[in-house]
């Protein structure tokens, strides 16, 4: 159980387009998603909180009008990186907590986004 | 200063062999604690907790002092798939957000 998947897992797309990215929660549901985001041989940095049915809570320096996060289910956070630039490609995970378990995170496999 | 530091490394370890490596955090007012393994381009996978009494999972042993603010991870017997980095989380508020280190680097040769 706790199976979190990502979609698409890599994504390489021109500077300018939008980009969308998919978390679902497969067999819990997920009260809460995190999203972070991981540049190479750096730590996971965590860009935002989102509870279903409300505003997403970003972290300090992260855009809110350029990554736009919505969690419309139980089950599913959209992460939408607006009008990507080269400097917007990393490493984007995503990570699930359920009412009734533990703390524990379950992470998704997360999305490798190329931004030419 | 960063919220949870690490030996980036990489620990280079014979196989079979034990490796040992801390973590230093901030936050005293911390009150989880976890080791995650991270796969070359995967996502981190939980390892373990840690316990203020310290714990084993097989052959990983890890401990906490809260007084000097850092976690250890011990491998004993290393495997060739132990080579991996090993992420320090701390948990940085009662909501679930967590603190990730930078991670250390290990890397099992034969």
């Amino acid at each position: 159980g706790a199976v979190v998947s990502q979609h698409p897992s890599w994504v390489i797309c021109k500077s300018g387009t939008s980009v969308k990215i998919e978390c679902r929660s497969l067999d819990f549901q997920a009260t809460t998603m995190f999203w972070y985001r991981q540049f190479p041989k750096q730590s996971l940095m965590l860009m935002a909180t989102s509870n279903e049915g409300s505003k997403a809570t970003y972290e300090q320096g992260v855009e809110k009008d350029k990554f736009l996060i919505n969690h419309a289910s139980l089950t599913l956070s959209t992460l939408t990186v607006t009008s990507a630039h080269p400097e917007d490609s990393s490493f984007y995970i995503c990570s699930a907590t359920g009412s009734g378990r533990s703390d524990e995170q379950f992470f998704g496999p997360g999305t490798r986004l190329t931004v030419l | 200063r960063k919220e949870v530091e690490q030996d980036p490394g990489p620990f280079n370890v014979p196989e079979g062999a034990t490796v040992a490596f801390n973590c230093t955090y901030s936050n005293s007012a911390s009150q989880s604690f976890f080791w995650y393994r991270q796969d070359c381009r995967k996502e981190p996978k939980l390892l373990m907790s840690v316990y203020s009494s310290g714990n084993e999972d097989g052959r990983f042993t890890a401990q906490l002092n809260r007084a000097s603010q850092y976690i250890s991870l011990l491998i004993r017997d290393s495997k060739l798939s132990d080579s991996a980095t090993y992420l320090c989380v701390v948990n940085a508020d009662s909501w679930g957000k967590l603190q990730f280190g930078a991670g250390t680097q290990v890397v099992v040769t034969p």
